[in-house]
């Protein structure tokens, strides 16, 4: 499968504990998005990256969550001391950069935190 | 900040029934416009998408959507639904030129009866 991939698929945590989650985007694409899904709404964006560099981080992106594409190639996404409000499907995408419109998904982490 | 709507939350239909589900958008200047479809157990993947030109775009799946710039809208449509149509349907929006993050509205699951 040349697709997008992400691990784990689903986590659970305990209140307190750091997550990492990692994506694989298609081997040929420069950008790379994060993006966070809760219950009954639509994806809402996180961060994105063309290469290595972290070019754009919303205002979702609290302190406790970093982002990393060290090689421009998989990316980590990091959540430290998880509240239950972090309790989500993490997505995510990635595209070339010039056709940045064709974002191509993966299947989601789903992180439970308990 | 840019926001999208979609009124319909849960739509039930027959098969052969005719589909058109609504999408508004908040923002006033160039918008591109997208639909996304995720089937059950699936990955969010793209439908259909506008730029410019005609209004009326259709994607895959026999599905087509019409941007009305006056009404802020891009509302997706199809003649004639599937059992296989059955899946949760979001519309997404990006700003201006750029195509770094998408916007979703919160979706609309549609079950299609046999």
């Amino acid at each position: 499968d040349t697709g997008v991939s992400q691990d784990p698929r689903h986590k659970i945590t305990k209140r307190g504990q750091n997550v990492t989650f990692r994506c694989d985007p298609i081997s040929e694409h420069n950008r790379l998005y994060w993006y966070r899904q809760t219950l009954g709404q639509g994806p809402e964006f996180l961060t994105y990256f063309q290469n290595e560099a972290q070019l754009e981080k919303s205002r979702l992106l609290s302190d406790r969550f970093s982002a990393e594409r060290p090689k421009g190639s998989f990316s980590t996404l990091e959540i430290q001391r998880t509240e239950q409000g972090d309790s989500a499907m993490y997505l995510c995408a990635s595209s070339l950069e010039f056709r940045a419109y064709e974002q191509y998904f993966g299947p989601g982490t789903r992180l439970t935190v308990t | 900040a840019q926001s999208v709507s979609q009124h319909n939350h849960h739509v039930i239909l027959s098969e052969a029934a005719s589909l058109e589900l609504g999408c508004n958008y908040s923002y006033g200047g160039t918008v591109n416009l997208f639909w996304y479809v995720q089937y059950p157990g699936q990955h969010l993947q793209l439908l259909l998408k506008y730029f410019s030109g005609d209004p009326l775009v259709k994607g895959i799946k026999g599905f087509e959507a019409e941007f009305i710039k006056s009404k802020f809208s891009f509302n997706l449509r199809k003649p004639s639904v599937q059992w296989s149509d059955t899946a949760e349907y979001f519309c997404a929006v990006t700003e201006g030129t750029g195509f770094q993050k998408l916007v979703f509205g919160t979706g609309t699951r549609l079950l299609v009866s046999p």
